[in-house]
């Protein structure tokens, strides 16, 4: 079965710090899709990326970046010059594609970061 | 363009009991997926409704049921509570399902007594 793995349980940094948030991913599929999402306190969660198996650039979108190494089944999330509005609890996910055709996605038990002032 | 809607925003039920939630879903978004978040277990994919058809599943028991109508609105039932179903309930809405770009509600937070 799918397994992601986000070690970090909790990350605090002073505003403008770099900070990188790890995921670790298990699967047996060829091909699969990884996402990040951002919780913030109000609840609702917030669509970063998807990125599928077959793509292993880097992807930056302004402060933010990801690194995706099949090599390493990681897909790790950095933001540069951490802002106090990124604080929130951040979500790295897989795909699952059921024996039956089910699709799914498996989430990894999220980082708490908070960025201080 | 209006955001995911989910009704009520809290809820305080018994055990035994019943309770049935709603979501909105961003204007021609016809997928509609239900997540349940709770400290212990994280976030679980319940299941997913296309067209009014339920298309993907989770692994809960049958307690957990769930419906779509034809303006994509979805409602998620849950029969005979137990202390264990307490938890934040997510609605996310999608063009093409569960493992395209979502858009999540801010949820029902359902506390069972």
């Amino acid at each position: 079965a799918q397994k992601v793995t986000q070690a970090q349980t909790e990350i605090s940094v002073v505003e403008k710090e770099d900070v990188t948030l790890d995921c670790v991913y298990e699967t047996r599929d060829t091909t699969y899709y990884l996402f990040w999402y951002k919780q913030p306190p109000s609840g609702e969660l917030v669509f970063l990326i998807r990125r599928n198996s077959f793509d292993e650039q880097n992807e930056i979108s302004g402060r933010y970046s990801w690194n995706f190494q099949k090599s390493t089944s990681s897909f790790n999330f950095t933001i540069t010059a951490s802002q106090v509005v990124d604080s929130a609890v951040y979500f790295c996910a897989l795909s699952e594609v059921t024996i039956q055709g089910a699709q799914k996605l498996v989430f990894g038990q999220g980082t708490r970061l908070t960025i201080n002032p | 363009k209006a955001g995911v809607t989910q009704t009520p925003r809290y809820l305080i039920k018994t055990r035994g009991q019943q309770v049935t939630l709603s979501c909105s879903p961003i204007s021609g978004h016809r997928s509609v997926s239900w997540y349940q978040q709770t400290p212990g277990q994280g976030l679980q994919f319940l299941f997913e409704y296309f067209s009014e058809t339920q298309r993907n599943k989770g692994n809960f028991p049958g307690r957990f049921s769930g419906r779509q109508f034809s303006n994509s609105r979805s409602e998620m039932n849950v029969s005979t509570l137990e202390l264990g179903d307490s938890a934040l309930y997510l609605c996310a809405s999608s063009l093409v399902g569960p493992l395209g770009e979502q858009y999540f509600g801010p949820g029902t937070r359902l506390t069972v007594t």
